[in-house]
């Protein structure tokens, strides 16, 4: 069965640290994508970045950036000199492909994180 | 930019009411998801619908509920007869394709609150 473990249910940090936002996954499927969603205190849904199981290479967009380690089933976060508008919930989501192609997210239980100036 | 919208906002009726929650998603998109995530809980999936028909859906999605594309632009969550349990923010997603090829682009949810 797919699961997705965010151990971390709150972190507080003050603004301009780094953080690292942990996600452990499990599931049987050989081909697999992972997902990061950030989710503002306005509660909307904000996608931040997409993995494939055959993809381990490391990627930063800004001061983001995403460790992918297949060998420990992991797809951390990281966001650097973090800003008080990084405040939000974070969710990990494992992607579960049906027979019939369409799929669907298994999202993780999120990490809080906030930034204080 | 293309976004997923959703109507209304906030959304308040008595336990036993119908409710129908409305979303138009991105325009060449062909999958349709409904999740929903109650207070302070993790996102949960409902279910998916593709060529017209549901492709997959979860547990909780019960003989409650149904979904439509009663045109080619909407995509309708229905609750029947709605429980307290139902309270929660449903959100509606679209993909391009299907596979995890395409990330999922969520609308800005839909806050039930069922009294």
């Amino acid at each position: 069965a797919q699961k997705v473990t965010q151990a971390q249910t709150e972190i507080s940090v003050v603004e301009k640290e780094d953080v690292t936002l942990d996600c452990v996954y499990e599931t049987r499927d050989t081909t697999y994508y992972l997902f990061w969603y950030k989710q503002p205190p306005s509660g909307e849904l904000v996608f931040l970045i997409r993995r494939n199981s055959f993809d381990e290479q490391n990627e930063i967009s800004g001061r983001y950036s995403w460790n992918f380690q297949k060998s420990t089933s992991s797809f951390n976060f990281t966001i650097t000199a973090s800003q008080v508008v990084d405040s939000a919930v974070y969710f990990c989501a494992l992607s579960y492909t049906s027979q019939g192609g369409s799929e669907k997210l298994v999202f993780g239980k999120g990490t809080k994180l906030t930034v204080n100036p | 930019e293309p976004e997923v919208t959703q109507t209304p906002s906030h959304q308040v009726t008595q336990m036993g009411q119908e409710v129908i929650l409305r979303c138009v998603p991105i325009s060449n998109h062909l999958y349709f998801y409904w999740y929903r995530q109650i207070l302070g809980q993790k996102v949960e999936f409902l279910v998916s619908f593709y060529n017209n028909e549901i492709s997959e859906k979860s547990e909780i999605f019960d003989d409650q509920f149904s979904v439509e594309r009663p045109d080619g632009s909407n995509f309708t969550l229905k609750i029947r007869s709605t429980k307290l349990e139902d309270s929660a923010m449903y959100f509606c997603a679209s993909s391009e394709a299907g596979r995890g090829r395409y990330e999922q682009y969520f609308g800005p949810g839909t806050r039930l609150t069922v009294t």
